[in-house]
């Protein structure tokens, strides 16, 4: 069993709706929860981070973590063509010293116009 | 503020041969990291350095790859043999302090490898 699992893809959806984006874990060492975006031939950019349970909102985006159900979920709200790219999950143990990271294989998502 | 440079973008090479890639980090950056990404996966840390020590290297294979960080600054990744399945792209990144996961990681835009 893969530490990180997430849903390949792909995924798509007409622009303006709402995505919804998930990683389920198995480490429960885990406690912070990334997500990143990564466009064709480019690097993952970091678009949230959130530490332990609960919700984060940021723009168009929320993050949310269910450590009890080791679910994680990022929400993409009136979802844009530039939002089409690939989703990256990523997880760590802990916020001291040297860590991990550990990611999810990416969802593909493609807004359509 | 430039990001992660990373040379080159693109590599073919028949099996059996050796590749470099260069990389170089955010200036000021302590920790730099060598992911592989295979298409259609996550990236996956072969290697981290903190300053030019290595903090990380348990997923590299050290029987063909290696990794050097001069200085504290640039670094570079080699692979000797390559094999087939080492096709991938190659991502480096940096953060700047070294705590690890809540310190953002910048990446490149990653050296993709052909090995035919």
């Amino acid at each position: 069993q893969k530490e990180v699992e997430q849903d390949p893809g792909p995924l798509s959806v007409p622009e303006g709706a709402i995505v919804s984006l998930n990683c389920t874990y198995s480490n429960s060492a885990f406690q912070y929860f990334m997500w990143y975006r990564q466009y064709s031939r480019k690097g993952p950019e970091l678009l949230m981070y959130t530490y332990s349970s609960g919700n984060k909102e940021d723009g168009r985006f929320t993050a949310q973590v269910d450590k009890s159900s080791k679910y994680i979920s990022l929400f993409i709200r009136d979802s844009q063509p530039s939002d089409s790219a690939t989703y990256l999950c990523a997880m760590s143990p802990n916020s001291g010293g040297y860590q991990k990271v550990t990611f999810g294989t990416g969802t593909k998502l493609q807004v359509i116009p | 503020e430039a990001g992660v440079a990373q040379s080159p973008r693109y590599k073919i090479i028949e099996k059996r041969q050796s590749v470099a890639f260069w990389c170089n980090p955010i200036s000021g950056h302590a920790t730099l990291y060598w992911y592989q990404q295979i298409l259609g996966q996550g990236p996956k840390l072969l290697i981290q350095f903190q300053n030019n020590g290595v903090v990380d290297d348990s997923q590299l294979p050290k029987d063909r790859f290696s990794a050097e960080r001069l200085k504290g600054v640039d670094s570079t990744l080699k692979i000797q043999p390559a094999k087939l399945e080492d096709s991938a792209v190659y991502l480096c990144a940096s953060s700047a302090r070294p705590e690890g996961a809540t310190d953002t990681q910048y990446f490149g835009p990653g050296t993709r490898l052909t090995v035919l």
